[in-house]
């Protein structure tokens, strides 16, 4: 079973900063399987990312991911204030043949 | 416009049924992936299972704690996917999101959800 773990938990951070969000997972993962999700209160989680780096349909710019085999990162370049939610990732591999990380908060410093 | 319109939740006794359905709208049903993702209130995402498009033999696949209690269908003509949902378990409970994949088999990233049903399991 592929775990992943992301970091850190919580960041704390005002708008207009750049906001940093790592994704480790326990074994290698292809990058084409790789996804993050942003998740408002209330809200059912939205597709950013899409194959470790390509953003999906009307995300903007501002949004990048990167990285490879273990190690992901999701990249906020500049916070606006919609963006203050919690970020997943989330790896397709061997059985459980889809995982989700345990989320990182970006809220308001 | 696509639209995964979920329903069937309520609260449940231990060891009871569900039927979950999503009815979807606004794209080719039967070629894409679908999936059953949920939610424990206050708690993270946790995929429970997936049924592959038409062109990958829509074979299907489970989380361990759910194997052999829950089934996942899809009915290609209703263009509707469902999750039957058994031997209820307190640690069921969970907003139950559908959400479509990318692709015809599962993992290119789900890019539609619905709005959630919630299943409460108590007595």
């Amino acid at each position: 079973e592929i775990v992943l773990t992301q970091s850190p938990g919580t960041l704390s951070l005002s708008p207009g900063e750049r906001a940093t969000l790592s994704c480790r997972a326990s074994q290698s993962v292809s990058s084409s399987y790789l996804a993050w999700y942003q998740q408002k209160p209330g809200q059912a989680p939205r597709l950013l990312i899409y194959g470790a780096s390509s953003r999906a349909t009307g995300i903007p710019d501002r949004f990048s991911g990167s990285g490879s085999g273990t190690d992901f990162t999701l990249t906020i370049s500049r916070l606006e204030p919609e963006d203050f939610a919690v970020y997943y990732c989330q790896q397709y591999g061997s059985s459980p043949i889809l995982t989700f990380g345990p989320g990182t908060k970006v809220d308001i410093k | 416009e696509v639209q995964l319109v979920e329903s069937g939740g309520g609260l449940v006794q231990p060891g009871g049924s569900l039927r979950l359905s999503c009815a979807a709208s606004g794209f080719i049903f039967n070629t894409y992936a679908m999936s059953w993702v949920r939610q424990a209130p206050g708690k993270g995402l946790e995929w429970v299972s997936a049924i592959s498009g038409s062109g990958s033999g829509g074979s299907t696949d489970y989380v361990d704690p759910v194997k052999g209690r829950f089934a996942i269908s899809r009915d290609n003509s209703k263009n509707t996917l469902y999750l039957q949902m058994n031997s209820l378990r307190a640690e069921d409970t969970a907003v139950y999101y559908c959400a479509k994949d990318r692709g015809s088999s599962s993992g290119w990233g789900f890019d539609y959800w619905g709005q959630g049903t919630l299943v409460i399991v108590s007595s």
